[in-house]
């Protein structure tokens, strides 16, 4: 069964300062997907950032930044000089291959709500 | 581009009673999911739905039902209410069924069972 971890349960920071959202996943498969979401006061969650398993390339968009390494099986996501725009619940997730009773589906973390204060 | 719609925004239903859940995905994706956030309980699984077909259903009981209409637009049906359906309703669609295809999020309908 796939399981996703997000052990920061709520991270506080000031702005400016740089924050890592850890995220640790487990699957048997080898096929398999990564998502990061955000979900700001308003509700809707918002796609940020998806990777597969058989691309380990780590990256940047603006002051966001993704390091997924499989041998510890993480997908950790850093954002750099936050803002107070940041804050937020940010989802880590997962989704397996075609085939079996998981196809289809997004598995979440728990969450870790962000709050960067001025 | 008009992005996942859901209707109502809020819906106050008593125990027992039906609701009727609505989900537009964008233009174009075929692929509906359902999810159910809970307070404390995180974002869970509930139904995709493919060109008209139950693709997956996640672990929720049978009177959580729902149906995806030739426009592929989607309805969520929850039978006899009970206090702890009271949630977050997230649907979201994506482009096609493949796994790797981001799926997009409505605002969601908040549910509250008295």
């Amino acid at each position: 069964a796939q399981k996703v971890t997000q052990a920061q349960t709520e991270i506080s920071v000031v702005e400016k300062e740089d924050v890592t959202l850890d995220c640790v996943y487990e699957t048997r498969d080898t096929t398999y997907y990564l998502f990061w979401y955000k979900q700001p006061p308003s509700g809707e969650l918002v796609f940020l950032i998806r990777r597969n398993s058989f691309d380990e390339q780590n990256e940047i968009s603006g002051r966001y930044s993704w390091n997924f390494q499989k041998s510890t099986s993480s997908f950790n996501f850093t954002i750099t000089a936050s803002q107070v725009v940041d804050s937020a619940v940010y989802f880590c997730a997962l989704s397996e291959g075609a085939g079996g009773t998981s196809y289809g589906k997004l598995t979440f973390g728990q969450g870790t709500i962000l709050t960067v204060h001025p | 581009e008009a992005g996942v719609t859901q209707s109502p925004t809020h819906l106050i239903k008593t125990r027992g009673q039906q609701a009727t859940l609505r989900c537009s995905p964008i233009s174009g994706h075929t692929s509906v999911y359902w999810y159910q956030q809970a307070l404390g309980l995180g974002l869970q699984f509930l139904l995709w739905y493919d060109e008209g077909e139950e693709r997956n259903r996640g672990n929720f009981p049978p009177r959580f039902s729902g149906r995806q209409f030739p426009n592929y637009s989607s309805e969520l049906n929850v039978n006899a209410l009970e206090l702890e359906d009271s949630a977050l309703y997230l649907c979201a669609s994506s482009f096609t069924r493949v796994s790797y295809n981001e799926q997009f999020f409505g605002p969601g309908t908040r549910l509250t069972v008295l």
